[in-house]
């Protein structure tokens, strides 16, 4: 059964960047299967997606962040990882790793990151 | 990229019928069957309850069940509990600006 558990700081200083990992397990990153997503709900909000990368490496973002937002996969750990560069406190947001297929499903629990000085 | 439009509420009473309507263009909703539906309590993740439209996920409840009509999809959900009062959220591939939009969500309270 798939998992995906996410980490990261859930501290970061405005104007600096976000860095969150999401570990895959019960499967692996390289099946093709999926594609790998990050998606954010700032708090009392709804859902935004940030992006995803597909198993080859190949990436689509939102327009609304793509200047400022990395994705990449790290096949050896089973893992795929977001950078959000220039943050400020309207990234402040529970963000969450989620398999892709037309769907997400299934999601990590989620990881509170505040941007704050 | 506009999100796709959910209504803020909908209630309804233990054992009635409710169903959320999620309405987008022919660029997202009515021009892909990818159309997904979540559901999330508070504090939790959201979780699939509805995929391509009408498919139900193994270990979702046969209560939940999905449609779509043009540019309109819908989320009934037949015979309410108290367990279903939730958020829920629909998406869709879109092949406009962005590639995934997600509605802003919908508060299902149980009377």
């Amino acid at each position: 059964q798939l998992q995906l558990q996410e980490s990261g700081s859930g501290l970061v200083k405005p104007s600096q960047t976000l860095s969150l990992t999401c570990v895959v397990s019960g499967g692996s990153i390289s099946s093709g299967v999926y594609s790998w997503s990050w998606i954010r709900q700032p708090p009392g909000k709804g859902l935004e997606w940030i992006g995803y990368i597909l198993h080859g490496g190949s990436t689509y973002y939102n327009p609304s962040l793509q200047s400022r937002v990395t994705m990449s996969v790290d096949r050896s750990k089973n893992q795929f990882s977001l950078n959000l560069n220039s943050v400020t406190a309207a990234d402040t947001a529970v963000y969450y790793c989620a398999a892709w297929g037309n769907w997400f499903d299934p999601w990590g629990q989620g990881i509170l990151v505040t941007v704050s000085s | 990229q506009s999100a796709l439009t959910q209504p803020a509420s909908v209630s309804g009473s233990p054992g009635q019928s409710i169903t959320i309507s999620c309405t987008g263009t022919s660029s997202d909703v009515g021009g892909y069957n990818y159309v997904s539906w979540y559901q999330q309590h508070p504090g939790k993740a959201p979780r699939l309850m509805i995929s391509d439209v009408t498919r139900r996920p193994s270990g979702v409840s046969n209560r939940f069940s999905g449609s779509k009509s043009g540019n309109t999809a819908s989320l009934t959900i037949s015979g309410l509990q108290a367990e279903d009062e939730a958020d829920y959220y629909c998406s869709s591939y879109t092949n406009s600006g962005a590639f995934v939009l997600f509605g802003g969500g919908t508060k299902v309270t149980v009377l």
